[in-house]
């Protein structure tokens, strides 16, 4: 199986600066990476997870432009340029690029 | 808008088995363009893939679990299901449906279903 390991596991971020979130996917069996077959979701306590980002870089329909997916070989970040109190949650990161698919560990996002 | 929302009993006992369904609304589940699935997360773990099946053909699952699952349909109820046999401790967890798109990323999700494997 693709693991995907996410960093850091929590963050602190002061109102309007910037967070940033990291996703490592390991290679799959075949030694091939996942290219950009990654998805971001963010949970806010209580609620559904809801999709972010898809094609590592791609905004879901809806989903402020503060928030934006980068991609770099098997490195993927996840970026709120700034910070606002709603975006308080726990983000995590899937592949889809070969199953069964995979998510990391998630990343709690929270106000300085 | 689509909404899906997950449904069934809290508590199963080990051995017997998990049956949850998922209710959908804002769209048909009888679609080529997507397929359901369902995601379980444990207490202090990550999330898990459990599978996805499209309404009228192929489905794919986690071969960790692929023995013991079964997601069906009921099209009169634009609903479907998870079934998991000879649950244990293990299975304890938060369970989502999820409508995944033909890329394989999961669109919508239910809030969850928190189900306990206990005597």
């Amino acid at each position: 199986d693709i693991v995907m390991t996410q960093s850091p596991d929590s963050l602190a971020v002061s109102l309007g600066e910037r967070a940033t979130i990291n996703c490592k996917s390991s290679r799959s069996a075949s030694g091939s990476n996942i290219g950009n077959s990654l998805a971001w979701y963010q949970q806010k306590p209580g609620q559904a997870p809801k999709l972010l980002i898809y094609w590592a870089s791609t905004r879901q329909s809806g989903v402020p432009d503060r928030f934006s997916g980068s991609v770099s070989g098997t490195d993927f970040t996840l970026t709120i340029s700034s910070l606002q109190a709603e975006d308080v949650a726990v983000y995590f990161c899937q592949q889809y690029n070969s199953t069964p698919w995979t998510f990391g560990q998630g990343t709690k996002v929270e106000i300085k | 808008q689509l909404q899906l929302q997950e449904s069934g009993p809290g508590l199963v006992k080990p051995s017997e088995t998990l049956s949850l369904t998922c209710g959908v609304s804002g769209d048909s589940i009888d679609t080529s363009k997507y397929c359901w699935g369902w995601i379980r997360q444990a207490p202090g773990r990550g999330l898990e893939w459990i599978g996805s099946q499209y309404h009228r053909g192929r489905g794919h699952y986690n071969p960790s679990l692929k023995s013991r699952v079964t997601i069906s349909f009921d099209a009169a109820k634009n609903q479907f299901s998870l079934r998991l046999i000879s649950v244990t401790a293990a299975d304890t967890a938060l369970y989502y449906c999820a409508r995944e798109t033909t890329s394989d990323y999961f669109d919508f999700w239910g809030p969850g279903a928190l189900v306990t494997v206990s005597s």
